[in-house]
């Protein structure tokens, strides 16, 4: 089947202006992850959902970041005013489960420039 | 809380020669372990994970690991290396209800 996909595969935004990032997750699966990675950061956690819930919202940086997910499926990653320091490559990931033992697969990214 | 601790974030083999990468973790509660890796300009895609079954896991394209209880490692070995797998190693921990933890990555060169 599809594995997990992201849009765009590029961005690149002005500073201050507010950009969206789509995950499209493998169908059936009900845990979604975001990340981000950075050049000398590794792979920073940022959100988990489970369902259309957010139980841990512990990693998003600033409130200039928010998520959401509908339906149990597509998830948003919202970043408003962005900064330079935002950019980096945005990947989500989804499992079966939030259990622990599940593997989570990875999507390609976003990489987003922040100019 | 837990965390992961990858020792060297470059190495360096000769083709044919054996792979070893470092990961130590941390954890209050038996953990389970993953080892991913991320071609350039690609995801991350899972070669392989210990969640309690058989402490020696077998992954793909010939990778193993080995949990060590007693060490809190779980490094990653290749026999023989092959061009191919260049590329960037993430060791990861995770406990139930909790997102995966990321080490900081070991980028493993091959030179022929």
């Amino acid at each position: 089947g599809a594995g997990v996909s992201q849009s765009p595969s590029n961005k690149v935004t002005e500073k201050g202006k507010d950009v969206e990032l789509r995950c499209d997750p493998i169908s059936g699966h009900t845990a979604l992850y975001w990340y981000r990675q950075s050049l000398g950061q590794g792979l920073e956690f940022l959100i988990y959902f489970q369902g259309n819930s957010a139980p841990d919202k512990s990693g998003l940086p600033s409130d200039r970041f928010s998520a959401e997910r509908t339906g149990g499926s597509v998830s948003t990653l919202t970043i408003q005013r962005t900064q330079q320091e935002d950019s980096a490559v945005y990947l989500c990931a989804s499992s079966f489960s939030q259990a622990g033992s599940y593997e989570q697969y990875f999507g390609p990214g976003t990489r987003l420039t922040v100019t | 809380a837990q965390s992961v601790t990858q020792l060297g974030s470059h190495v360096s083999v000769s083709e044919g020669a054996l792979v070893l990468l470092r990961c130590n973790y941390s954890s209050s509660v038996p953990p389970y372990l993953f080892w991913y890796v991320q071609y350039p300009n690609q995801g991350l895609q899972l070669l392989l994970k210990y969640t309690s079954a058989a402490t020696l896991v077998k992954g793909i394209n010939g990778f193993e690991a080995e949990f060590k209880k007693s060490e809190t490692s779980f490094h990653l070995t290749k026999p023989s290396a092959h061009m191919s797998d260049a590329a960037e190693y993430f060791c990861a921990v995770s406990v139930p209800n909790t997102p995966l933890v990321f080490g900081k990555g070991t980028r493993l060169s091959v030179i022929a």
